[in-house]
């Protein structure tokens, strides 16, 4: 699976949009972008994944560029409970997450 | 919403015993996972499940691991003779066949897995 590079820490405050930058320059063309966050101790939870396309759900936004070797999250309205660390992983379906370091989002208010 | 459940959610033993950590996962999902992270470190993969038999396993998942799906909403992780370095905390994941090749993975809250 393709490795991923993100920034190990980043600030944003209250209701502000966060962007949460990643990149995967070795991507392979059937690998999607998966991306998770861990709330302290907790479960990663899933957030939003995509393959080419932009995605949007009720939690986040995807933006993957157009050659795909990096892709942003965006959180559009910040709260303290969002802080978190966010991981980026690209992978194959069904088969294991490969989680790196991620980036610690803290929302300041 | 349904979602992973695990019990316990903190397990202490000692050294040389036996554990078994269960999950339950989302109840029409087709592929299970264990991960694990120990205290400060990164989520490591351990296996996956896929039709009653391992798909992928890691290193981490040698002979002293193993799992199982006793019934039809049981997943088990035993760990036959814990070691101080299998302290950590283990999460049990599922994902379900959506047909698009996706296959997110749905977390548990993870047990805590404590040996002295």
């Amino acid at each position: 699976d393709a490795k991923t590079t993100q920034p190990p820490s980043m600030d944003c405050a209250e209701g502000r949009a966060a962007n949460l930058p990643c990149n995967h320059s070795t991507i392979s063309g059937n690998e999607y972008v998966y991306w998770y966050r861990q709330i302290h101790s907790q479960g990663p939870q899933y957030i939003i994944h995509g393959l080419k396309n932009n995605e949007t759900n009720e939690m986040a936004s995807l933006i993957i560029t157009e050659d795909r070797k990096s892709s942003t999250l965006i959180l559009p309205h910040a709260t303290l409970r969002d802080t978190a660390v966010y991981y980026c992983i690209v992978g194959h379906s069904a088969r294991q997450l490969t989680f790196g370091s991620g980036t610690q989002l803290t929302v300041l208010p | 919403e349904p979602e992973v459940t695990q019990t316990p959610s903190h397990q202490v033993t000692q050294m040389g015993q036996e554990v078994i950590l269960r999950c339950v996962p989302i109840s029409n999902h087709l592929y299970f996972y264990w991960y694990r992270q120990i205290l400060g470190q990164k989520v490591e993969f351990l296996v996956s499940f896929y039709n009653n038999e391992i798909s992928e396993k890691s290193e981490i998942f040698d002979d002293q691991f193993s799992v199982e799906r006793p019934d039809g909403s049981n997943f088990t992780l035993k760990i036959r003779s814990t070691k101080l370095e299998d302290s950590a905390m283990y999460f049990c994941a599922s994902s379900e066949s959506l047909g698009t090749g996706t296959y997110e993975q749905y977390f548990g809250p993870g047990t805590r897995l404590t040996v002295t």
